[in-house]
């Protein structure tokens, strides 16, 4: 089983709709999670850390289960820009220090 | 300030040749990683560093991939004997995991761009 895996995507939706995104991780001790965005060609950057409680950043909330032990992320009213790709990032089984990328979800918001 | 800076920003190469890729983490960062992302591909996690540890190979595909931190600080990635599988962006990040959260957020350079011919 792979340490980090994403929905397959890629999602294409309308401008205004919400989206969710899940992400599944193997290592049941892991502390940090987070949700990076990557746009074409450009570097990954972070959008928001995962905190226990969940946490929520304008249109954008993360969630966490460890007892499922998934993430997701919900994007409400989705704008053009929102297009990219999302990828989900938790702290590696092999060491703490390590994180350890999903593949990424690709985003598409419509006209 | 400063950034994470990878040099070069492109490099072609042809088949069999050496090539060095240079990467600046921010100062005072004290983990560093590299990643490799093929076109339309995720990240593919190479090697890491973290201060005087030991350096995590365990993502290096082969022997012709190595890499060294120097001082704790700039990083080289060299791969011996290019092949044309091995074109890609190659992505360079530093963390500090001792600050507070978001613990272990990563800061990407810009990547350099591998072309084997």
């Amino acid at each position: 089983r792979k340490e980090v895996e994403q929905d397959p995507g890629p999602f294409n939706v309308p401008e205004g709709a919400t989206v969710a995104f899940n992400c599944t991780y193997s290592n049941s001790a892991s502390q940090s999670f987070f949700w990076y965005r990557q746009d074409c060609r450009k570097e990954p950057k972070l959008l928001m850390s995962v905190y226990s409680s969940g946490n929520e950043d304008g249109r954008f909330t993360a969630q966490l289960n460890r007892a499922s032990q998934y993430i997701s992320l919900l994007i409400r009213d989705s704008k053009l820009s929102d297009s990219a790709t999302y990828l989900c990032v938790v702290n590696s089984e092999t060491s703490y220090d390590k994180v350890i990328f999903g593949p990424g979800t690709s985003l598409s918001v419509i006209p | 300030g400063a950034g994470v800076s990878q040099s070069p920003s492109n490099k072609v190469t042809e088949k069999g040749k050496d090539v060095e890729l240079r990467c600046d983490p921010i100062s005072g960062h004290t983990a560093l990683y590299w990643y490799r992302q093929s076109l339309g591909q995720g990240l593919e996690f190479l090697i890491y560093f973290q201060g005087n540890s030991a350096p995590d190979k365990s993502g290096l595909p082969s022997d012709r991939f190595s890499a060294e931190r120097t001082g704790g600080s700039v990083s080289t990635l060299t791969i011996q004997r290019t092949q044309q599988e091995d074109s890609a962006v190659y992505l360079c990040a530093s963390s500090s995991p001792t600050v507070p959260p978001p613990y272990n957020e990563q800061f990407f350079g810009p990547g350099t761009r591998l072309t084997v011919l």
